[in-house]
């Protein structure tokens, strides 16, 4: 069965610190797709990533990259110089191809970033 | 437009109310989610519809009806609920895949949510 961990729970961060949130999957499946969303107070859930299990690349936008590495099963987030407005909950998930025609996503238990001024 | 829109945004009811959910979505998206969140955890998943069909119920208790009357719109029925249904209710819908694709890939784009609060 499909698991994300990520073992961080709060982070606390002063603005213009860079900071990484940390996720460890367990997937039996070869194909399968890793997300990260943020949640700011407000409730909703804003997609920032996906990424399948076969791209390997690191990604950045902007302040945020992204670090994907399969030998040690991990899709790690950094955010560079960060700002008050990053203060959230971060959720790593993951989508396995083998649960068929639906969709469901495994998330991990958040990241809940605080970042003072 | 990556938008789904939930009403209302909050929500008080008594144990012996019965209420409703609704969301919206005009993205041409043919699955629709809806998920429960409870303080500090992660959402979890409560149903999916794939093109206005029940394809998952996660063993929901029978106080949670949901409805999909059409591809746009999905509501969820809350009748005689306790405090502990008390949570944040998010919906999310996702493109249904091409043909050979899967639907593993799909991004959910989420609503707001709605704040209910059982009394």
């Amino acid at each position: 069965a499909q698991k994300v961990t990520q073992a961080q729970t709060e982070i606390s961060v002063v603005e213009k610190e860079d900071v990484t949130l940390d996720c460890v999957y367990e997937t039996r499946d070869t194909t399968y797709y890793l997300f990260w969303y943020k949640q700011p107070p407000s409730g909703e859930l804003v997609f920032l990533i996906r990424r399948n299990s076969f791209d390997e690349q690191n990604e950045i936008s902007g302040r945020y990259s992204w670090n994907f590495q399969k030998s040690t099963s991990s899709f790690n987030f950094t955010i560079t110089a960060s700002q008050v407005v990053d203060s959230a909950v971060y959720f790593c998930a993951l989508s396995e191809a083998a649960t068929g025609a639906n969709s469901k996503l495994t998330f991990g238990k958040g990241i809940t970033l605080s970042v003072r001024p | 437009d990556t938008e789904v829109t939930q009403t209302p945004k909050h929500l008080v009811m008594g144990m012996t109310n019965k209420k409703s959910l609704k969301c919206e979505q005009h993205m041409g998206h043919r699955a629709m989610y809806w998920y429960k969140q409870k303080a500090k955890k992660p959402p979890e998943l409560m149903f999916v519809y794939s093109y206005e069909k029940l394809s998952i119920n996660e063993s929901v208790p029978s106080r949670f009806s949901p409805e999909c009357p059409n591809s746009s719109l999905l509501n969820l029925h809350l009748h005689a609920l306790q405090p502990e249904d008390s949570a944040l209710y998010l919906c999310a819908s996702s493109r249904f895949p091409d043909r050979g694709s899967t639907v593993a890939k799909n991004i959910q784009y989420f609503g707001a949510g709605t704040r209910l609060s059982v009394l």
